[in-house]
């Protein structure tokens, strides 16, 4: 079974600092996808970003982008020039991209990022 | 921009109960699915289900639960008795065709008294 650890519980970042989010994960597939979620204290889930495995370049967006280490199952969020918005809990997410358990996304247990002014 | 909508977004039933959560999925989306959250802990996969059956479901989704869509455009999440346990954010989200826009729905707050 697929296995996401994040193992940060909390991390905290000055404003206009970087910051990074660690995650790892644990499959047999060698096609799948990851990501990570944004949960802000409303408890909606948005998503920040999206890798597919077979990419070997990293994704972007924005303020945002991801250290994609396939061979050593490593995926960490990196949040640039960090804002008082960006504080909520993050998750990572897994994904395999076909067989039986297609579509169902497999989270850690989540970093609580604070931003101080 | 298309979205998943829930209700109710808050919901307070008594133990023993049954209580029925409501999403309305994208309105081209083929996979639907439900994640149950509780309080300060991961989000958890509950079921999907394609082509008007359950494709997967987890060991959380026992007899209690149940999953319909009656009616080709709602995807409903049934708990015939609930337990104090149940408390918890339910999320729907939806998917297109290779896991395309898959979306989460702002979720149902359900507490159990």
């Amino acid at each position: 079974a697929q296995t996401v650890t994040q193992s940060q519980p909390e991390m905290s970042v000055q404003e206009a600092e970087t910051v990074t989010l660690s995650c790892t994960y644990d499959t047999s597939e060698s096609d799948y996808y990851l990501f990570w979620y944004k949960q802000p204290p409303s408890r909606q889930m948005i998503l920040v970003i999206r890798q597919e495995a077979y990419k070997q370049q990293n994704a972007t967006e924005n303020r945002f982008s991801v250290n994609f280490q396939k061979a050593a199952k490593s995926f960490s969020l990196k949040i640039s020039d960090s804002q008082l918005g960006d504080a909520a809990m993050y998750f990572c997410a897994y994904r395999a991209a076909g067989g039986t358990s297609y579509g169902k996304l497999t989270f850690g247990q989540g970093t609580i990022l604070t931003v101080h002014p | 921009e298309p979205e998943v909508t829930q209700t109710p977004s808050h919901q307070v039933t008594q133990m023993g109960q049954e209580v029925i959560l409501r999403c309305v999925p994208i309105s081209n989306h083929l996979y639907f699915y439900w994640y149950r959250q509780i309080l300060g802990q991961k989000v958890e996969f509950l079921v999907s289900f394609y082509n008007n059956e359950i494709s997967e479901k987890s060991e959380i989704f026992d007899d209690q639960f149940s999953v319909e869509r009656p009616d080709g455009s709602n995807f409903t999440l049934k708990i015939r008795s609930t337990k104090l346990e149940d408390s918890a954010m339910y999320f729907c989200a939806s998917s297109g065709l290779g896991g395309y826009g898959y979306t989460f729905g702002s979720g149902t707050r359900l507490t159990v008294v």
